[in-house]
């Protein structure tokens, strides 16, 4: 199917573990981010991506690992899960141009315990 | 640094009133502006979005929204709303790409949840 998928869309894991939040598009976006979203924070962008190999940070990084060596995917790796990453995340992509704007994933509940 | 403030954190409005949500962004240059509305449980969504031209701008489910370059806003608005309307509404901002940076992101608000009445 043509979109924006992540997996898994429903995740529990206890603190210590790593976990890996996938993101899949099927339109060769060139760009492609990771969100989180708290109640009374908003959206903060966790990584961004302009192209395969080429990551960078966002606002809130710490904890965090991304890669993408392909176009396709962007996974989104916590290396040592924290009760403070309980979150929802979303991932997006984006054409190489500013004015279309993102196209997010339906998200995934992430909880820590 | 730009920023985006929706100064309402919460609105309720009755089933069929007209709505207005406020956007204002801080830029050093007119920016792209976007409206995401995120349902409940579900990713954001794009309602519309201002590049250049017309101020009035129309978007999907109903919504439009005016840019007022003088007022730094962006303000969405329906004539009249119904009760799916209700969800959480996001404005935002990137920089065009003749504005200078080389990231491309978007910066968004903290978001408007609105609430309908029946």
């Amino acid at each position: 199917d043509a979109g924006i998928t992540q997996s898994p869309r429903y995740k529990i894991t206890e603190t210590g573990r790593q976990v890996t939040l996938m993101c899949h598009q099927t339109w060769s976006h060139s760009y492609m981010f990771w969100y989180r979203q708290d109640l009374g924070h908003g959206l903060r962008l966790i990584y961004y991506s302009a192209a395969a190999d080429i990551t960078d940070k966002g606002e809130v990084p710490d904890g965090y690992v991304v890669s993408r060596s392909k176009t396709e995917n962007f996974p989104l790796t916590l290396e040592s899960a924290t009760r403070s990453q309980t979150s929802v995340y979303f991932c997006a992509s984006s054409e190489n141009r500013r004015r279309f704007g993102y196209t997010f994933g339906s998200g995934t509940r992430l909880t820590v315990v | 640094a730009q920023s985006v403030t929706q100064p309402d954190i919460h609105i309720t409005v009755s089933e069929g009133a007209s709505l207005e949500l406020r956007c204002n962004y801080s830029y050093g240059a007119t920016p792209y502006l976007f409206w995401y509305v995120q349902s409940p449980g579900q990713g954001l969504q794009l309602l519309l979005k201002y590049f250049s031209g017309d101020t009035l701008v129309q978007g999907i489910k109903g919504f439009e929204a005016e840019f007022k370059r003088s007022q730094s806003s962006f303000n969405l608005r329906k004539p009249s709303v119904h009760w799916s309307d209700a969800a959480e509404y996001f404005c935002a901002v990137a920089p065009k790409e003749n504005s200078g940076g080389s990231n491309y992101k978007l910066t968004f608000g903290k978001g408007t949840l609105l609430t309908v009445n029946p």
